[in-house]
């Protein structure tokens, strides 16, 4: 398999829930991402991973706990949650974080998770 | 406040025309920006890049233009095609300071038959 895969596509959770997405790059780039795209507004970034290091958290609550046990996954563990959560999730990865001006930074993204929180 | 602002949520435009999508930015301390195209039930796809040493870039039927003085770039397709209906992201980033890609909100294209 290739390219950025999430799973699952699709979710739906209570607001005492805990749930996980997932994402998946097969890609050997070294830098992840979490963003977020509500209706209306720009994609968010919420969470940069470069070389499994935590390298921005962009003022994300922290009911939204991301993890990146290697290059190649990464998760965003979601607990009480609000319906303002409601987004899709877009997983992306890069060869690296910090770019330059060979196009480093150009980001593959996978199909993103839609959550709805009820 | 917005760094990238796209000011139009939708064009549409004639099959074989030239479509132009324009996008702002705030931001001068930004140097390279991209474009991405999103379908439905899709993540977004790189489309195009151009870094601020430049003020063209060409691939295929897509133009990238970049406007410094201005803070503005646009993306040109010519001509036109029905494969081109999407959402059009326009992306920033200061290269070399931190890893920030910053979007805008996106226009949607509509290729009409």
């Amino acid at each position: 398999e290739t390219g950025v895969t999430q799973t699952p596509r699709h979710l739906v959770m209570g607001m005492t829930n805990k749930k996980s997405l997932k994402c998946e790059q097969h890609l050997g780039h070294n830098a992840m991402y979490w963003y977020k795209q509500s209706a209306k507004k720009p994609l968010e970034l919420m969470f940069v991973y470069n070389f499994k290091e935590q390298t921005e958290n962009n003022s994300v609550p922290s009911r939204f706990s991301p993890e990146c046990p290697n290059s190649s996954h990464l998760f965003l563990h979601l607990h009480t949650l609000q319906p303002e959560d409601s987004a899709l999730y877009l997983c992306a990865s890069s060869q690296q974080s910090i770019g330059v001006l060979s196009g480093a930074n150009v980001l593959t993204f996978g199909a993103g998770s839609r959550l709805t929180v009820l | 406040d917005q760094q990238v602002k796209q000011n139009s949520p939708s064009l549409s435009v004639q099959e074989g025309r030239i479509s132009i999508l324009n996008c702002d930015y705030t931001n001068s301390m930004f140097d390279y920006f991209l474009w991405y195209k999103k379908y439905p039930a899709e993540g977004p796809t790189f489309l195009i890049s151009i870094s601020s040493i430049k003020d063209k870039n060409e691939d295929g039927r897509f133009t990238v233009f970049l406007n410094k003085s201005a803070k503005h770039l646009s993306l040109h397709i010519v001509p036109s095609q029905p494969g081109d209906s999407a959402v059009y992201f326009c992306a920033a980033s200061a290269v070399n300071r931190d890893d920030k890609i910053i979007f805008g909100k996106g226009t949607r294209l509509h290729i009409l038959p």
